[in-house]
């Protein structure tokens, strides 16, 4: 039983890059967020997706992140122009549904280093 | 926005001691998780609470729901080397997907 996949687990971007992140759910899960942490800190969500849809983004900085879930293949966070603030771990979770268990698998993150 | 706060930021131990952590929220949340992340990894779900005043454990490992629904607090007896790591909570509304709201992590140091 594959868990949540993430890939790359380190990508290094100079400033202006684009950053792409791959998440592939656990198998049979059609729910992913995607948080994000900063050193020494705890995680932040970022935004929730079913398959095609974003359900809520309400922790994505407004401009230059973007995220889809498409019906075929992994769940895309992606970074344009990263800067340096950019720097952290990406983590990837995924759930079988949008219940209320709690029950979130989290990936073993994506570290972005923007030079 | 909802923010937890989880203390204490970190602790220095003996092997075999006791330690506690907790958390505390300014609103309520309807679940309580808490979770351990080994450096390098994801977090792991180590125990979820559902009820207000509830208490569960797991092993070595006991926590607490509050019965406010704006506090838990996480318990670990006997420890052992290979439960350093950084300790968080986390809060769930529930009202819309499974979002977690987490703590700042409390990062554990276990002396042999």
């Amino acid at each position: 039983n594959a868990g949540v996949m993430q890939n790359p687990r380190h990508l290094v971007r100079r400033r202006g890059q684009e950053a792409r992140l791959r998440c592939s759910p656990m198998k049979g899960h059609s729910h992913v967020y995607w948080y994000r942490q900063l050193p020494e800190e705890g995680l932040k969500f970022m935004v929730y997706l079913q398959k095609e849809n974003i359900i809520d983004e309400s922790g994505m900085p407004k401009e230059r992140f973007s995220a889809e879930f498409p019906k075929e293949g992994p769940s895309i966070l992606r970074i344009q122009q990263v800067v340096r603030g950019d720097s952290a771990a990406y983590f990837c979770a995924s759930s079988p549904g949008g219940g209320l268990d709690g029950e979130l698998f989290f990936g073993e993150g994506s570290r972005l280093t923007v030079l | 926005g909802q923010q937890l706060n989880q203390s204490p930021q970190s602790m220095f131990i003996q092997e075999g001691e006791d330690v506690s952590m907790n958390c505390t929220s300014s609103s309520i949340f309807n679940t309580w998780l808490w979770y351990k992340q080994d450096p390098g990894e994801g977090p792991v779900l180590l125990i979820a609470l559902y009820k207000a005043g509830e208490l569960t454990s797991n092993g070595r490992l006991t926590a607490q729901f509050g019965i406010t629904r704006k506090d838990s607090f996480l318990n670990i007896s006997a420890s052992i080397p290979s439960d350093v790591g950084i300790y968080f909570c986390a809060g769930q509304l529930g009202n819309a997907g499974n979002m977690l709201t987490f703590g700042g992590g409390t990062r554990l140091m276990v002396k042999p």
